[in-house]
């Protein structure tokens, strides 16, 4: 059973940073990753993705240049590196991946607000 | 980008009812579409995948079908724990984008 764990969100003042982790198991830790974002009472956005061996990543325009995406297939665990945190960068950010349909983790919350 | 639209935004219906859910893409997508349902404080659950494949796990109650630009969702016998939010999502092009949601409630 494909399993994913997100940790590392909380309350962030505009321009810090954070970073996200997402810990993977039941499948072998070898496809596309992506982080989708949801704001309060909002719909779902994509955020980015990264290809298996970490050489090549995509990114939101609203995010580019400010987060940055990485993986460790050692420890098969994702992670998103949020710097220059702006107020609307709250949101539940989620783990996902596509196999044999898109799998969920749970989300973990992050608050940019001073 | 490839933009998503939901039809209608919001539904009600009773207990026992079928319901249909429409979403289309500016562009072609091919069969490249999800449905996820998602209930409050909770992470979406897929439903649907390449536009008509059920997902491990869900009920046969739910249905997709539609390719190209028009694709519809189909829930039979409403039971009171379906009454959610329903997203779809292209994953033909990137960015992945989604539908706005259809919020179905109880009539």
């Amino acid at each position: 059973e494909v399993q994913l764990v997100e940790s590392g969100g909380g309350l962030v003042q505009p321009g810090g940073s954070l970073r996200l982790s997402c810990a993977a198991s039941g499948f072998t830790f070898s496809n596309w990753m992506h982080w989708v974002r949801q704001a309060p009472g909002k719909g779902l956005v994509w955020v980015s993705r990264i290809n298996s061996d970490g050489s090549t990543t995509n990114y939101a325009d609203s995010v580019k240049g400010r987060f940055t995406i990485s993986r460790d297939n050692a420890k098969n665990t994702l992670y998103l590196q949020m710097n220059s945190l702006r107020a609307e960068d709250t949101a539940v950010y989620h783990c996902v991946v596509y196999i044999s349909g898109w799998n969920w983790g749970q989300g973990t919350l992050v608050t940019v607000s001073s | 980008d490839i933009q998503m639209t939901q039809s209608p935004s919001s539904l009600s219906a009773s207990v026992g009812d079928r319901v249909t859910i429409s979403c289309r893409a500016s562009q072609g997508i091919s069969n490249s579409l999800a449905w996820f349902q998602q209930k409050p404080g909770k992470a979406p659950k897929s439903l649907i995948y390449a536009a008509s494949s059920l997902q491990s796990g869900v009920p046969s109650k739910f249905s997709g079908s539609g390719s190209g630009t028009d694709f519809t969702l189909t829930i039979s016998s409403l039971q009171p724990e379906d009454f959610a939010t329903y997203y779809c999502q292209q994953y033909n092009t990137y960015p992945l984008t989604f539908g706005q949601g259809t919020r179905l409630e109880i009539k």
